[in-house]
């Protein structure tokens, strides 16, 4: 497959318990980014990587929240002690950026739906 | 920061009529990108069309074409003989020019074709 993936793609889980989500970018693409989507809302960021490195972590919303991308393809996302406002849909993006300037189009994986209980 | 309005949570077409969906922005800058993205049920959002702030030229892509209104910041997207395969959530999206790299989405638009 060519696209982003994610895995998995439901994730049921207690509150507090730690969950990791995997994205399998594009390859070739060294910029990824993770973006939650809450119920009835439009991906907020989360996090921007370019290469291995936490480019951009602005986004993450407290120190529950954790990314890592280890050799510069696949990322985990990790949340601890989750929380029932934690459930939303994860998107990953990656992108090709163009060496000393912006980053291209963004494509999306299919995303991880989690569910906190 | 910058935001993105979409007005119209709910928008319904005849296949094979034509469909306008709205999108303003709020940005002090001069060098940005705007992005309509569609998300099926299947939850994956997948690129409709882009549009380059520097360009005057509105963007088209087959059946989709933009009317980028600058002064105005607004970003409207037209679909032309609707199919219902069309059917889907609707998302404006904004990002920075330059070294910019967070994308800023609305609320979305959920689109009914009607056969």
């Amino acid at each position: 497959g060519a696209g982003v993936s994610q895995t998995p793609s439901n994730k049921v889980t207690e509150k507090g318990k730690y969950v990791e989500l995997r994205c399998d970018p594009i390859s070739g693409h060294t910029a990824l980014y993770w973006y939650r989507q809450s119920l009835g809302q439009g991906p907020e960021f989360l996090i921007y990587f370019q290469g291995t490195g936490a480019a951009d972590d602005s986004g993450l919303p407290n120190d529950r929240f954790f990314a890592v991308r280890p050799e510069g393809s696949v990322s985990t996302l990790k949340i601890q002690r989750t929380e029932r406002g934690d459930s939303a849909v994860y998107l990953c993006a990656s992108s090709y950026r163009i060496a000393g300037g912006p980053t291209d189009t963004q494509y999306f994986g299919p995303g991880t739906r989690l569910t906190v209980l | 920061a910058q935001t993105v309005t979409q007005s119209q949570p709910e928008m319904s077409v005849q296949e094979a009529e034509t469909v306008t969906l709205s999108c303003t922005y709020d940005t002090s800058e001069s060098d940005y990108y705007l992005f309509w993205y569609k998300q099926p049920p299947s939850r994956q959002m997948i690129l409709v069309i882009r549009q380059e702030a520097y360009k005057q030229q509105n963007a088209t892509e087959n059946r989709f074409s933009v009317n980028f209104q600058k002064a105005a910041k607004s970003f409207s997207l037209k679909i032309s003989d609707s199919q219902l395969g069309d059917a889907a959530m609707y998302f404006c999206a904004y990002r920075s020019g330059g070294t910019g790299n967070q994308f800023y989405f609305g609320t979305g638009t959920s689109l009914t074709v009607i056969p």
